[in-house]
């Protein structure tokens, strides 16, 4: 069976500081990988969708940058963090695209 | 671009019947799926339509109306665990078709 893992869970970070969020996949191969931030209380805004290795297409501009070193790892990222970057992150995967499977999450708090 | 408009609240009474609407525009329109998300936890795909009709999965079931831009999520025979977020989200070849477009969720309150 697939499974998807995040780290970490929550993170507390002081602006200006850098960002590291990891997502990998297990039990798929070739899957597409999407990276969201969820605001308190609101909808799903989608940051990076990656259909293969290297391969990143950015929705929405912001200091926050993506990889995809490997097949089944996501990576989101960014140099110095602004107080707006806080929210819920949740990475996810799909084989059809309509039907995304969602990591834990991990919940960013920039002071 | 894309914009999907749902209910922001809904409360219902455990055992009822609830239904959670959703308006989208679109462009190239390839369907409409739903997800549930409990507070503090990650969004889970309930269903999908592509065509118009309804759809029924246990005591969930989705209808979609592609003329009218139009569908809605039924919960029958509610329970207090039913209690939750409530995304629909398009998919939209407009967009690329490895995309989806989320709306801002309805928070679905069961009471008792």
């Amino acid at each position: 069976s697939q499974t998807i893992h995040q780290w970490p869970a929550t993170l507390v970070q002081p602006v200006g500081s850098p960002l590291s969020l990891e997502c990998t996949v297990e039990g798929t191969s070739n899957p597409n990988l999407y990276w969201y931030r969820q605001a308190a209380g609101r909808g799903l805004q989608l940051l990076f969708y990656s259909v293969g290795i290297g391969q990143i297409s950015s929705e929405v501009p912001q200091n926050l940058s993506a990889s995809r070193p490997q097949d089944r790892q996501f990576i989101l990222s960014s140099k110095k963090l602004l107080l707006s970057d806080s929210g819920f992150y949740l990475c996810a995967w799909s084989v059809r695209d309509y039907e995304q499977f969602f990591g834990p999450g991990t919940r960013l708090t920039v002071l | 671009g894309q914009s999907l408009e749902q209910p922001s609240e809904v409360t219902a009474v455990e055992g009822a019947i609830v239904q959670i609407n959703c308006t989208y525009q679109t462009s190239g329109f390839y369907g409409l799926s739903w997800y549930q998300q409990h507070d503090g936890g990650a969004p889970t795909f309930l269903s999908y339509n592509a065509l118009d009709g309804l759809e029924e999965t246990g005591r969930f079931s989705s209808f979609l109306s592609r003329s009218d831009s139009y569908g809605y999520l039924l919960l029958q025979e509610l329970q207090m665990k039913d209690s939750a977020s409530y995304f629909c989200a398009v998919r939209d070849s407009g967009a690329g078709s490895y995309q989806l477009t989320f709306g801002k969720g309805t928070k679905l309150s069961v009471i008792p």
